[in-house]
């Protein structure tokens, strides 16, 4: 099975960076996303990793480490718009495809 | 990406009752699949909706609760059964369209309220 933890909440300032962690433990790993849910909306993609390192598109980057489980989402030059839930989800080798996703951060930002 | 479209967008429906939820995609895709998102919460697999073969549901869903159609590779249809105030969910159906990434697509969900 899967295990996914990422924090609830996250608080920022309009123009600042937020960094939201999500650390997996999975039996096969084959690949971790990021998407962006506005409230009342359906998920958007915003990143893919499947090997280390990290992926930038625009102002947001994300990170993955196997060897630790570990990902992270990178939000910088945050605007208002980017107020959100952010949904860490992890594809298992055997899982054809399934997605399996975490709780979801939701970010705040504050002018 | 594809385009994937859902009917109803919502309903209010009485408790007893059941309802089908339609999703079309704009091109042919591997793989759909029907996720429930209860409220404040994320994302729950359902089953994944396979062409022309039973759906494979995930533990905890049943065929009887939720069938699942599929009869060709650009649409699905999820039906609720029996429905009560604790399905009251976002249904939403997902689609794979890049097979260099095997990214999952969301369409824009149908918000069931049941009575």
């Amino acid at each position: 099975g899967q295990n996914i933890d990422q924090p609830t909440e996250m608080t920022a300032t309009e123009g600042a960076i937020v960094q939201i962690n999500c650390t997996y433990q999975t039996s096969g790993f084959n690949g971790l996303f990021w998407y962006q849910q506005h409230a009342g909306e359906a998920p958007t993609f915003l990143s893919y990793n499947v090997l280390d390192g990290l992926e930038e598109k625009g102002r947001f980057s994300s990170f993955l480490s196997r060897s630790k489980g570990y990902s992270y989402l990178l939000l910088k030059e945050l605007q208002m718009k980017d107020s959100a839930s952010y949904l860490c989800a992890v594809r298992a080798t055997d899982s054809w495809g399934k997605l399996q996703f975490g709780a979801g951060t939701q970010v705040v930002v504050t002018p | 990406s594809a385009v994937i479209s859902q009917k109803p967008s919502r309903d209010i429906c009485q408790r007893g009752t059941s309802l089908t939820i339609q999703c079309q995609v704009d091109s042919q895709v591997t793989m759909m699949f029907w996720y429930r998102q209860q409220p404040g919460q994320s994302l729950t697999l359902i089953a994944t909706a396979n062409q022309g073969s039973e759906a494979t549901y995930e533990s905890g869903f049943v065929i009887d609760k939720f069938p699942i159609s599929r009869p060709n590779l650009t649409f699905s249809t999820l039906t609720v059964s029996n429905m009560s105030p604790e399905d009251s969910s976002i249904y939403l159906c997902s689609v794979l369209t890049d097979p260099s990434t095997d990214t999952q697509y969301f369409g824009p969900g149908t918000r069931l309220t049941v009575l």
